[in-house]
């Protein structure tokens, strides 16, 4: 199956710094990434669609001067969250779309990145 | 706007019992419907899907059927082994073409031999 990376898997920062997530589809290549923000025992809450070439598109309450998205390459798109402060501690995970026959497109997913702030 | 509320966990199961997550969702228009599972430790694998009413999603013995009437979409497996131990999300993709996935909030499964 496609394989998609996140590094790093894990990140503790200070508050008030700036911290970098990247997501990379391995073997294939996606125009469109998407970001999305796990709470403990919630579901995955959609952050933003990323787009190859062209600026993301953020769901409904995501600032978006906050979470920057970066799709610089077919495959490589990067989360930065800026200023992070303690409640931004959260599990990030990307996906990136595999384009299939037929309107078969697939999202696959990353493992996921563990920001915690202090 | 679109959800999907699937049975809350833990379930912990014995070796060979019969699973059943249940999944409802609510949404407009006619949406795909999928099952994710997530390993310990690694991102969210695709299950199964069902893009119609009536279409039943099968794989790995685990199973699910689109039921419009019903709302439901709920997962189904004979015999679960230990290797199932896993959290399953339930997600359905709204009408469109913006791929755009709405989660539940998963189910831990335990499977003791």
């Amino acid at each position: 199956g496609a394989v998609v990376s996140q590094h790093p898997s894990r990140v503790i920062c200070k508050s008030g710094t700036s911290v970098k997530i990247e997501c990379r589809s391995l073997d294939f290549q996606a125009t469109t990434m998407f970001w999305y923000r796990q709470f403990p025992k919630q579901s995955l809450m959609l952050m933003a669609t990323s787009n190859e070439g062209s600026k993301a598109t953020y769901e409904q309450g995501v600032e978006k001067d906050k979470f920057l998205i970066n799709h610089a390459s077919l495959t490589l798109s990067t989360l930065t969250v800026t200023s992070a402060h303690p409640e931004d501690s959260s599990f990030y995970i990307c996906s990136a779309l595999r384009p299939g026959p037929s309107s078969t497109d697939t999202q696959y997913f990353g493992p996921g990145t563990r920001l915690t702030v202090l | 706007g679109d959800s999907v509320t699937q049975m809350e966990g833990p379930v912990t199961l014995s070796e060979e019992a019969f699973l059943t997550i249940n999944c409802t969702y609510t949404a407009t228009g006619y949406p795909s419907l999928f099952w994710y599972v997530q390993y310990p430790g690694e991102g969210l694998q695709l299950l199964l899907k069902a893009t119609k009413a009536d279409d039943k999603g099968s794989n790995k013995g685990f199973e699910a059927t689109y039921r419009k009437e019903t709302t439901s979409f709920h997962l189904e497996k004979g015999s679960v082994q230990v290797s199932d131990s896993a959290v399953y999300f339930c997600a359905l993709e709204g009408g469109g073409s913006n791929y755009k996935l709405t989660f539940g909030k998963g189910t831990l499964l335990t499977v003791n031999p």
